[in-house]
């Protein structure tokens, strides 16, 4: 699977938009990015994932650049309870699905 | 609709004991998963099963890990012995045959070896 880098950390204002970078310059034709996220002493979260088309749901959008090669998630309007790690993942779909983490993101909303 | 049910929810044990956890997905899933996560890292897959049999156990520690999933529904996560770097929490997770992809996580057991 490909890998992704992504900060370790970010903050956001409560209220703005937090907008969470992820690079996956080596993605394949077949392999999809997926977003979840952990809050403290939590499993992981499914957030939302793409192949190639920008994508919004109703925690997040994510946007996918044309090559494909990097993507960032939104959080319209950001909230204490989003305070999280974020992870961005790059995998196959299908029977052979697999999630493989990286460590992610800790986003801090701040009030 | 209940979510993934692990239990139990902390456990500390002496080294060279065993433990053994369990997780309970949410119905109807057929596909569950084990992952573990040391501290400050991203959670890392151990053995994932399709209805009861085990389809990616390369991850696992087959010397002191074992898993099983009886009849395609409960499963049980067992260390025997345990030993020190071993302290981790133990996640369990579950998707549909539909929409695969999207995981569902239980909140994890949290194992401290001493």
């Amino acid at each position: 699977d490909a890998k992704t880098t992504q900060p370790p950390s970010m903050d956001c204002a409560e209220g703005r938009a937090a907008n969470l970078p992820c690079n996956h310059s080596t993605i394949s034709g077949n392999e999809y990015v997926y977003w979840y996220r952990q809050i403290h002493s939590q499993g992981p979260q499914y957030i939302i994932h793409g192949l190639k088309n920008n994508e919004t749901n109703e925690m997040a959008s994510l946007i996918i650049t044309e090559d494909r090669k990097s993507s960032t998630l939104i959080l319209p309007h950001a909230t204490l309870r989003d305070t999280a790690v974020y992870y961005c993942i790059v995998g196959s779909g299908g029977s052979n699905y697999k999630l493989t983490f990286g460590k992610g993101t800790l986003l801090t909303v701040n009030p | 609709e209940a979510g993934v049910v692990q239990s139990p929810r902390y456990k500390i044990i002496e080294k060279k004991q065993p433990v053994a956890f369990w997780c309970n997905p949410i119905s109807g899933h057929n596909t569950l998963y084990w992952y573990r996560q040391n501290l400050g890292q991203g959670p890392e897959l151990l053995i994932r099963y399709e209805n009861e049999e085990a389809v990616d156990d390369s991850q696992l520690p087959k010397d002191r890990f074992s898993a099983e999933r009886l009849k395609g529904v409960d499963s049980t996560l067992k260390i025997q012995p345990a030993e020190l770097g071993d302290s981790a929490v133990y996640l369990c997770a579950s998707s549909p045959r539909q929409g695969g992809e999207k995981l569902f996580f239980g909140s994890g057991t949290q194992l401290s070896v001493l």
